[in-house]
């Protein structure tokens, strides 16, 4: 069992660019999950997925764009880059709505 | 989430127990008590939870009080690796799916 697994582990952009975060679970969760951590704000959400095909936005979703074809993949797409999404992102899922949250190792994103 | 109240940071010396308090006055009768650890630079890591009986795992001990006002997170043999900042997070089905982490306590284990 690998959990949740993130790539890539590190990333540079430069403004304008875009970009797929990568998310994937093996636990078969319907829930799955973007959240961002900047300094001093802890975490956000962005999107969520309550199963495939269905997702919803979450806090601070412009700028993000999420879609859910499979159970196992939940990747996050950075349509045009800006030094306001540099930050780190973590992808997590559970089982339902109030089950225990499985977090990823993180993505850190920097966007110059 | 009904709010929750940690301390911003404890000590602990490695091989004492560590108690990680946390006050949730306003919760309701259906949310859950959560605690979450992250370690430096680490995604957050799921501890344990609870609703009104204490519950024990191999990671930790969650005591909450017959009120349900508040509760203890236990680590019974604190290490240096236990070093972390713990969330406590009540949170339940209507409480939408957002967690709100708060800033939580930032635990020093010392040698």
């Amino acid at each position: 069992n690998a959990g949740v697994t993130q790539t890539p582990k590190f990333q540079v952009l430069k403004t304008g660019q875009s970009m797929t975060l990568q998310c994937a679970q093996d636990m078969n969760h319907e829930y799955m999950s973007w959240y961002r951590q900047d300094p001093g704000m802890g975490l956000r959400l962005i999107h969520y997925s309550v199963g495939a095909g269905i997702t919803d936005q979450g806090e601070v979703p412009n700028g993000y764009n999420v879609s859910r074809s499979t159970t196992e993949d939940f990747p996050l797409r950075l349509l045009s880059a800006a030094p306001s999404q540099t930050s780190v992102y973590f992808c997590a899922s559970s089982l339902q709505l109030d089950s225990p949250r499985f977090f990823g190792p993180g993505t850190r994103l920097t966007v110059l | 989430d009904a709010k929750t109240t940690q301390p911003p940071s404890m000590d602990c010396a490695e091989g004492r127990a560590a108690n990680l308090p946390c006050n949730h006055s306003t919760i309701s009768g259906n949310e859950y008590v959560y605690w979450y650890r992250q370690i430096h630079s680490q995604g957050p890591q799921y501890i344990i939870h609870g609703l009104k009986n204490n519950e024990t795992n191999e990671m930790a001990s969650l005591i909450i009080t017959e009120d349900r006002k508040s509760s203890t997170l236990i680590l019974p043999h604190a290490t240096l690796r236990d070093t972390a900042v713990y969330y406590c997070i009540a949170h339940g089905p209507n409480s939408g799916y957002a967690l709100n982490f708060g800033k939580g306590t930032s635990l020093l284990v010392t040698p």
